[in-house]
């Protein structure tokens, strides 16, 4: 069964501070992941997106990687700012012709002063 | 590049009324268009999948007759909750996929927020 799995649920940082976000997917045939923002009441912006052959890229503060050999992606903010409180969400789709996405349940990040 | 505006934001109807959405792709044809329903702190779940032209890909649970799609064109797709009911209040958000796919080829809209009373 095609699923992806994020940790944490939810995390509380200090502004100024680091973090990073974990994702793990079962997603079989793998085209390409994504990593979304999304905003409380907002629809999901798109932070980064890796296809199979890509194992990093940046957006900003925002730098994901993925290892397609072990079905794992993580999501590093780096000096992390208030703006940045949100849900991320982790999405995969799959080489077939539905052109579903997949969502993780996302971790909700929250930034304080 | 790839807008997706999607309106209304905000809809407050009453409990049997009916609800239009419209989700309109403003600088690139979408071949196809997702809706999807967002619960608090969960994460979207898909209802339908449409095709410009074609009847819409309903998942599993999901009641076609009540919650209507049309995708009349390649820039407009449009969800329509039919006599809606306290239990249908939730966040449902479109997503377009421009045509001839691609790793770039999903854009999400704003949102909808739906309150029957």
């Amino acid at each position: 069964k095609n699923q992806v799995e994020q940790s944490p649920q939810s995390l509380i940082i200090l502004e100024g501070k680091n973090c990073t976000l974990q994702c793990n997917y079962t997603v079989s045939p793998f085209s390409n992941l994504r990593w979304y923002k999304q905003d409380t009441g907002r629809g999901p912006v798109s932070l980064t997106i890796m296809t199979f052959s890509e194992n990093t890229k940046s957006n900003g503060r925002y730098t994901a990687t993925l290892d397609a050999d072990t079905k794992q992606s993580s999501l590093h903010i780096t000096a992390s700012q208030l703006s940045d409180s949100a849900s991320y969400i982790c999405v995969v789709s799959a080489t077939d012709s539905s052109y579903k996405l997949i969502f993780g349940s996302g971790t909700r990040l929250l930034v304080r002063p | 590049g790839a807008v997706v505006s999607q309106h209304p934001s905000r809809v407050i109807c009453k409990s049997g009324t009916s609800v239009k959405i419209e989700c309109r792709s403003l600088d690139f044809q979408a071949t196809t268009m997702f809706w999807y329903r967002q619960f608090p702190k969960k994460s979207l779940m898909l209802m339908a999948t449409s095709n410009e032209g074609s009847k819409a890909t309903y998942e599993q649970g999901v009641e076609k007759d009540k919650f209507l799609i049309n995708h009349a064109s390649l820039t407009l797709s449009t969800l329509t909750v039919t006599s809606a009911h306290p239990e249908d209040s939730s966040f449902y958000i479109c997503s377009a996929r421009k045509g001839g796919g691609g790793v770039y080829g999903y854009t999400f809209g704003s949102g909808t927020r739906l309150t029957v009373v």
